[in-house]
């Protein structure tokens, strides 16, 4: 069955550091990959996505993800982190065909002055 | 893409009584799903609104306990009947077009039961 797993639960950076969330996935075709993002009390919005192509994707607010398929990995990055940017983010794959996402577990981001 | 408006965006209620969430989109689209994000958790998908038939629903989740309509191919609605405290979470609405891959969400309904 797929999955998506995202290793780090909690992350705190500094603003104006550089930033990577992990996420590992496991599925048996070429996967449709996205990243999402939650802040405090608001809905999902799609930070970038990889259906295929160019393995480093760019998102909105200078987010970029590299899809890495010898290592099942949908890293995604940031170089300079802005306090707007604490928030709750989300892996997720589409599976079987449907538009249907399999979300990971979330890493909470915390961003310190 | 789709705005979707979902309402009530909070609601607090008591053990035992029910509760309609409706998700209203401002085009015609193709899939509507809902997901819960139980406090702390990730999402999880309950069902797929099927336009004019049953939804689908995810292992786990049962017709009784999540009834889903869906009218038309801009509207649907998830009760959330006989509930208990356990039911206190974000409920979801998502919508998609066939083929474009990509799920648009809803800001979420948050219900707390008392």
């Amino acid at each position: 069955a797929q999955s998506v797993t995202q290793p780090d639960i909690h992350i705190t950076v500094s603003e104006g550091a550089s930033l990577e969330l992990r996420c590992n996935y496991s599925y048996g075709a070429t996967p449709y990959l996205f990243w999402y993002v939650q802040s405090p009390g608001q809905g999902l919005q799609l930070l970038l996505k990889y259906f295929s192509g160019d393995t480093l994707v760019q998102g909105i607010k200078g987010f970029e993800a590299e899809f890495k398929r010898s290592q099942s990995s949908f890293n995604l990055r940031k170089p300079s982190v802005h306090w707007s940017d604490a928030a709750e983010y989300f892996c997720a794959v589409i599976s079987g065909g449907y538009n249907k996402l399999i979300f990971g577990a979330g890493t909470r981001l915390a961003v310190h002055p | 893409s789709a705005v979707i408006s979902q309402k009530p965006s909070r609601d607090i209620c008591q053990r035992g009584t029910s509760l309609t969430i409706q998700c209203q989109v401002d085009s015609q689209v193709t899939m509507m799903f809902w997901y819960r994000q139980q406090p702390g958790q990730s999402l999880t998908l309950i069902a797929t609104a099927n336009q004019g038939s049953e939804a689908t629903y995810e292992s786990g989740f049962v017709i009784d306990k999540f009834p889903i309509s869906r009218p038309n191919l801009t509207f649907s609605t998830l009760t959330v009947s006989n509930m208990s405290p356990e039911d206190s979470s974000i409920y979801l609405c998502s919508v998609g077009t066939a083929g474009a891959n990509v799920l648009t969400f809803g800001a979420g309904s948050r219900l707390t039961v008392l």
